[in-house]
């Protein structure tokens, strides 16, 4: 059964360094999504991607984040200058055209020191 | 503002119970609602959604969700549980229900399943 996967599975950064969590969507979905969940908190939308360019963005995505689909198979989400506060669990998902449901990967957990 | 609440941090049930976990939603329209399933160090797993027609959906595992307008209620049901049900659940709500949008969920209820 096809899935989405995430690398790394555990990032360790220093404040305002920069890091990129990459993702491949599942193969056949169009619609790219990545949410984020501080330990204890509720798992949070950050932004959506379709078409090559963001659909729908949060509050939280805010111009340290960017996205990327660099090529036919990842999609990246970048933070230029982490802050402590950015540490979570990082979850990217992906769902079909006409379909509501969305597939969520395994998760990458930024830690920023 | 659109919002979805999971009442109890925690339910326990025997194993072979049935088994309830409560979600209430708020949202603008019509709601697209959806069940997650979280197992320990890994990601959200898809269980069922309701988007219209019949207000009992049935998912994976043998678990279904009945929809209740009146009560704005999604909650997620098992006739018998099983020990390896024991995990983190999401309640979600789409954004608007009206297009491919955002999902919000609810903080998660952990179940827990003793034999």
């Amino acid at each position: 059964e096809p899935e989405v996967t995430q690398t790394p599975s555990h990032q360790v950064t220093q404040m305002g360094q920069e890091v990129i969590l990459r993702c491949v969507p599942i193969s056949n979905h169009l619609y790219f999504y990545w949410y984020r969940q501080i330990l204890g908190q509720k798992v949070e939308f950050l932004v959506s991607f379709y078409n090559n360019e963001i659909s729908e963005k949060s509050e939280i995505f805010d111009d340290q984040f960017s996205v990327e689909r660099p090529d036919g198979s990842n999609f990246t989400l970048k933070i230029r200058s982490t802050k402590l506060e950015d540490s979570a669990m990082y979850f990217c998902a992906s769902s079909e055209a006409g379909l509501p449901e969305q597939f969520f990967g395994p998760g990458t957990r930024l830690t920023v020191l | 503002a659109q919002s979805v609440a999971q009442p109890e941090d925690q339910v326990n049930v025997a194993e072979g119970n049935p088994l309830t976990v409560k979600c209430t939603y708020s949202v603008s329209g019509n709601p697209y609602l959806f069940w997650y399933v979280q197992y320990p160090n890994r990601g959200l797993q898809f269980l069922l959604k309701y988007i219209t027609g019949d207000n009992l959906v049935k998912g994976s595992y043998g678990f279904e969700a009945e929809f209740n307008k009146s009560q704005t209620s999604f909650h997620l049901k098992k006739p018998s549980a099983l020990v390896s049900d024991s995990a983190l659940y999401f309640c979600a709500v789409r954004g608007d229900g009206g297009s491919q949008g955002n999902l919000i969920f609810g903080k998660g209820t952990k179940l827990s399943v003793k034999p």
